[in-house]
């Protein structure tokens, strides 16, 4: 298994692009979830899903959206990427009804 | 504002020395996790606490959960180069987590 898998691994975006960052699992897992992590502020929750078509928002979903036409994808978009959004991103994913979620490797964005 | 706080922030010891890294909150949580996190990878989980005044042992890595189940602490007993990293709590209710900021600790062969 490839477990949790993340693309690309790094970004640069110049204010006001727009972008999609890329999660798949092949663990069969329902939950799924995207985080950012700044300095001094630990994992934040973006956006997450029960399964696929339901998604909700989580703690910071101002400038992302996401969707989860399937079990495996969990795609998140910044719409009009702002220096704010400069950050790393980190995907997880869980079984529906266990806490224990598996991190992908992250993916580095730089909002110039 | 952080739901739960980690201190210290930053940890150096040498190797062979013992180091306490605690979590704390004024919130009530269902679970308690740790985290560590390598440089360019993602959290890996360690352990989960569950019920109140729980003590866990790995290795030579103690988690202990308050009894009220508003605190954690993280305990290495000689501690090796290995156990370099980022520890990252995270206190979970309704199967969301809330993750603290993180101790760095470095620990110098």
């Amino acid at each position: 298994n490839a477990g949790v898998t993340q693309t690309p691994k790094f970004q640069v975006l110049k204010t006001g692009q727009s972008m999609t960052l890329q999660c798949a699992q092949d663990m069969n897992h329902e939950y799924m979830s995207w985080y950012r992590q700044d300095p001094g502020m630990g994992l934040r929750l973006i956006h997450y899903s029960v399964g696929a078509g339901i998604t909700d928002q989580g703690e910071v979903p101002n400038g992302y959206n996401v969707s989860r036409s399937t079990t495996e994808d969990f795609p998140l978009r910044l719409l009009s990427a702002a220096p704010s959004q400069t950050s790393v991103y980190f995907c997880a994913s869980s079984y529906s009804g266990s806490t224990r979620q598996y991190f992908g490797p992250g993916t580095r964005l730089t909002v110039t | 504002t952080q739901l739960l706080e980690q201190s210290p922030q930053f940890l150096s010891i040498q190797e062979g020395e013992n180091l306490t890294v605690y979590c704390n909150s004024s919130s009530v949580f269902s679970s308690l996790q740790w985290y560590r996190q390598e440089p360019g990878e993602g959290p890996v989980l360690l352990v989960t606490v569950v019920t109140g005044g729980e003590v866990k042992k790995l290795k030579r890595l103690t988690f202990q959960f308050g009894d009220a189940r508003k605190d954690s602490s993280l305990h290495i007993t000689a501690a090796q180069p290995g156990d370099t990293g980022l520890y990252l709590c995270a206190g979970e209710n309704d199967y969301k987590l809330s993750f603290g900021a993180g101790t760095t600790v470095t620990v110098r062969a």
